[in-house]
């Protein structure tokens, strides 16, 4: 199977560990998306890859959060000093152009974080 | 900036009957539309989506949805539903240019009873 991977699947951290999420793109993607889905609510942007380039991170929720994606294929979001608001699904997504292109975005199947 | 309501944040229906789920949005600039699936512990799969042209859009499982641009609403149809259609159902949009980073609503939740 080609499509978007992420692991763990399941995380549980304690409050105040910092925990790595990682993200595996369909091969060739050139765009990655990183979306927080919390309990009952619908997936919210938090931020935007054009190969190895953060083009926008404006939803990026504090400064614990850090995503990157240094050779424009697999991308890793960190979130330093996890809270209890931080409990959420993680979705990672691809798209096969960057801007302009075809804008499908094909999604994984999350990780889901919990924190204690 | 860019915002959808889901009006129904729950749709239980019986197999073989017709569902609608409701969508609204508020954009200052034309927008992209779209409709997920997501089945539990999945991630979201689109079902369709409307970019220009032909108001009525089809997409895969029998669902189409009807873009309706002085109403700001693009609602998903289905005539018939089967047990498997359970699962949450997401409207979005997003811009036409940038990013193109989606808005989503916050979901629908259809229940197919026997």
């Amino acid at each position: 199977g080609a499509g978007v991977s992420q692991s763990p699947r399941y995380k549980v951290a304690k409050r105040g560990q910092d925990v790595a999420l990682r993200c595996d793109p369909i091969s060739g993607h050139v765009s990655l998306f990183w979306y927080q889905q919390a309990l009952g609510q619908g997936p919210e942007f938090l931020t935007y890859f054009q190969n190895e380039a953060q083009l926008d991170k404006s939803g990026l929720p504090s400064d614990r959060f850090f995503a990157e994606r240094p050779e424009g294929s697999v991308s890793t979001l960190k979130i330093q000093r996890t809270q209890q608001e931080d409990s959420a699904v993680y979705l990672c997504a691809s798209r096969r152009a960057g801007t302009g292109g075809p804008i499908e975005q094909y999604f994984g199947p999350g990780t889901r974080l919990t924190v204690t | 900036a860019q915002s959808v309501t889901q009006l129904d944040s729950q749709v239980p229906v019986f197999e073989e009957a017709p569902v609608e789920l409701r969508c609204n949005y508020s954009s200052s600039v034309s927008v992209y539309l779209f409709w997920y699936v997501q089945y539990p512990n999945q991630g979201l799969q689109l079902l369709l989506k409307y970019l220009s042209g032909s108001t009525l859009v089809k997409g895969i499982n029998g669902f189409e949805a009807e873009f309706n641009k002085s109403q700001t609403s693009f609602h998903l149809r289905k005539p018939s539903v089967h047990i498997s259609d359970t699962a949450e159902y997401f409207c979005a949009v997003s811009p036409p240019r940038g990013a193109q980073k989606l808005v989503f609503g916050q979901g629908t939740r259809l229940t197919i009873n026997p």
